[in-house]
């Protein structure tokens, strides 16, 4: 099974500013395959961007993903007030299980 | 706009069986992954399984011989069952709905959930 290693656990940082998100996977994965949610105290998750780089419908254009091979980010290019909240990376895989990164935490500095 | 509604007893007793239904309003339950995902309290989140409208199922491995998702076509619903609970199966329950293409090899996320229902196990 292909583990996700999100880093930092936390992120302090404040608004305006730039956040850099890293997931890396135990393994090389194939870019297709990755996804990443941000998650609000209380609210679901809610699908950021798919495929390492699409943003989701609605999604505002400070947030990009890149990344390939084992090695993946999530890039806020200047934090809004909503934006801090927890973010987890997620792959697919053909055979189970879906994989969650164990989350970052963007908390306000 | 598809949406999803978590229904089921809030409270279970350890060692009884944990059931949820997911019913989808606003599309049809054909196509797309149907899942459960949950998040213990202060914890992350973890994948249970899915089931594919046409009945194809995959679980977790670490929860694959107390669980089973079936789906009624019919309510448009899908449904969750974790048997011989415990206290460490307490936690907010999600129903999702994700898509993959296996014609592209391309997963487009979980992009439809459900508010979430707590469930606690405790007698």
């Amino acid at each position: 099974e292909i583990v996700l290693t999100q880093s930092p656990g936390t992120l302090s940082l404040s608004p305006g500013e730039r956040a850099t998100l890293s997931c890396r996977a135990s393994q090389s994965v194939s870019s297709n395959h990755l996804a990443w949610y941000q998650q609000k105290p209380g609210q679901a998750p809610r699908l950021l961007i798919y495929g390492a780089s699409t943003r989701a419908t609605g999604i505002p254009d400070r947030f990009s993903g890149s990344g390939s091979g084992a090695d993946f980010t999530l890039t806020i290019s200047r934090l809004e007030p909503e934006d801090f909240a927890v973010y987890y990376c997620q792959h697919y895989d053909s055979s189970p299980p879906w994989m969650f990164g164990q989350g970052t935490r963007v908390e306000i500095k | 706009q598809v949406q999803l509604q978590e229904s089921g007893p809030r409270l279970v007793k350890p060692s009884e069986t944990l059931s949820l239904t997911c019913t989808v309003s606003g599309g049809s339950i054909s196509s797309y992954y149907w899942t459960w995902i949950r998040q213990p309290p202060g914890k992350g989140l973890e994948w249970i399984g899915y089931i594919y409208y046409s009945g194809s199922i995959n679980y977790n491995p670490s929860l694959k011989s107390r669980v089973t998702i079936s789906v009624d076509t019919s309510k448009n619903q899908f449904s969750l069952k974790l048997t011989s609970v415990t206290a460490a199966d307490t936690a907010v329950y999600y129903c999702a709905r994700a898509w993959y293409s296996s014609n592209w090899n391309y997963y487009y996320g979980m992009d439809v959930w459900g508010q979430g229902t707590t469930v606690t196990v405790s007698s």
